[in-house]
């Protein structure tokens, strides 16, 4: 079957780092993505990866093992609006998107 | 960057009545369009891929007879739930297929349909 997990909710303190973890088994694999969603918007795009090892984009960074069916996101320098869901999803071998449940993230002052 | 839109991006209806949700490429030819549901802190799920000028496929589940869809367009889809009930309430999100390097899905900004 098709699985992503990644952690529920997770809290941070502005100006920290924080790493979302995901692991996943799907069938076949196109990539990896990460989004991010503020609550009653959709979701949008961060970081795409389909190679092992990472990927820096500013304050985000995305990390990708495929062979352990494992993605981090990094977070730097965090900010009161980084505060939402970060969803990671997978790209299958029908190019269809399988969706993690998501992880909140809180940021505290 | 690529654009997509929603229309309208939140509606209340009455049980039983019909709702039409547009979704529109704005700035690039979409042949793939994506209808997702996400309900309150759930992920979103995959109703059905929309493709121009053919029959949509749907997600195992979901009925597609009551969630019609057309792709008569390379930048319009709708996606029209007919005969709503209140279940059907949810935040209804298209996506429609951008750049093939990036295998990159842009998402609209989504419609939140309530139905009384």
């Amino acid at each position: 079957g098709q699985n992503i997990d990644q952690p529920t909710e997770m809290t941070a303190t502005e100006g920290a780092i924080v790493q979302i973890n995901c692991t996943y088994q799907t069938s076949g694999f196109n990539g990896l993505f990460w989004y991010q969603q503020h609550a009653g918007e959709a979701p949008t795009f961060l970081s795409y990866n389909v190679l092992d090892g990472l990927e820096e984009k500013g304050r985000f960074s995305s990390f990708l093992s495929r062979s352990k069916g494992y993605s981090y996101l990094l977070l730097k320098e965090l900010q009161m609006k980084d505060s939402a869901s970060y969803l990671c999803a997978t790209m299958d071998s029908n190019y269809q998107l399988i969706w993690g449940a998501g992880t909140k993230l809180i940021i505290k002052p | 960057g690529a654009v997509v839109s929603q229309h309208p991006s939140w509606v209340i209806c009455k049980s039983g009545t019909s709702v039409k949700i547009e979704c529109r490429s704005l700035d690039f030819q979409a042949t793939t369009m994506f209808w997702y549901r996400q309900f309150p802190k759930q992920s979103l799920m995959l109703m059905a891929t929309s493709n121009e000028g053919s029959k949509a496929t749907y997600e195992q589940g979901v009925e597609k007879d009551k969630f019609l869809i057309n792709h008569a367009s390379l930048t319009l889809s709708t996606l029209t739930v007919t005969s709503a009930h209140p279940e059907d309430s949810s935040f209804y999100i298209c996506s429609a297929e951008g750049k093939r390097e990036l295998n990159e899905q842009y998402f609209g900004p989504g419609t939140r349909l309530t139905v009384t």
